[in-house]
């Protein structure tokens, strides 16, 4: 069975652009999540899709935004890039909220 | 407790020494409390997903245990290994919120 793919791995950007970062999800998992990871700030929660519906959402200003499609591919997008939103993005996909995340090898952002 | 909260921060234990570490969280409104064991260069692994107060997990050396009235969950790995050298994160899914992790490190 495939792991959760994200891609792309390693990304550079320049303050005011924007990024897409895709995620795709264990075959037959639903629910896919996305995180941030920095140094000073750990694992922060981004948001969940579930069945291409939004179904919870972190503290992150709107800039930060995503979908999931229809073969529950996920993306997110990060749009007036900010230095401080260098960092690890994880996505992990599961069945549901209660069974186990699968977490992908991140995208690493820097923002320049 | 407002936040989710592990102890300790860090530990240095032996080879061979049996260890626990501390999940704390808000009792109200609870779904379900991940574990994930998180090595450096590599994604967070899942170790247990728990749902029930009173609920025992076990997978090899290690195992966990969850109190939901009183807010905590408790994570044990008996005899260390090396191996077992990495950071132990907990995971409230009511509003996803992460523990700031436990770093153990293991003394060959």
């Amino acid at each position: 069975k495939a792991g959760v793919t994200q891609t792309p791995r390693y990304l550079i950007k320049t303050r005011g652009q924007q990024v897409t970062l895709s995620c795709s999800p264990i075959s037959g998992h639903r629910s896919v999540s996305w995180y941030q990871q920095t140094p000073g700030q750990g694992l922060q929660f981004l948001f969940e899709y579930f069945s291409e519906t939004q179904r919870n959402k972190g503290n992150f200003p709107g800039r930060f935004s995503g979908r999931q499609f229809s073969n529950s591919r996920s993306e997110m997008n990060v749009s007036t890039l900010e230095l401080g939103d260098s960092a690890l993005y994880l996505c992990a996909s599961s069945l549901d909220s209660t069974y186990e995340q699968y977490f992908g090898p991140g995208t690493r952002l820097t923002v320049t | 407790i407002l936040n989710v909260e592990q102890s300790p921060q860090s530990l240095h234990v032996q080879e061979g020494d049996s260890t626990n570490f501390t999940c704390s969280f808000p009792s109200s409104n609870f779904y379900a409390l991940h574990w994930y064991r998180w090595e450096t260069a590599k994604s967070p692994e899942a170790l247990f997903v728990m749902t029930l107060n009173g609920d025992e997990k076990k997978k090899g050396r290690i195992s966990a245990t969850l109190n939901t009235k009183e807010g905590y969950s408790y994570l044990y790995i008996k005899g260390s290994q090396p191996e077992d050298s990495a950071t132990y994160l907990c995971l409230r899914t009511y509003k996803y919120i992460f523990g700031t992790g436990t770093r153990l490190k293991v003394l060959a």
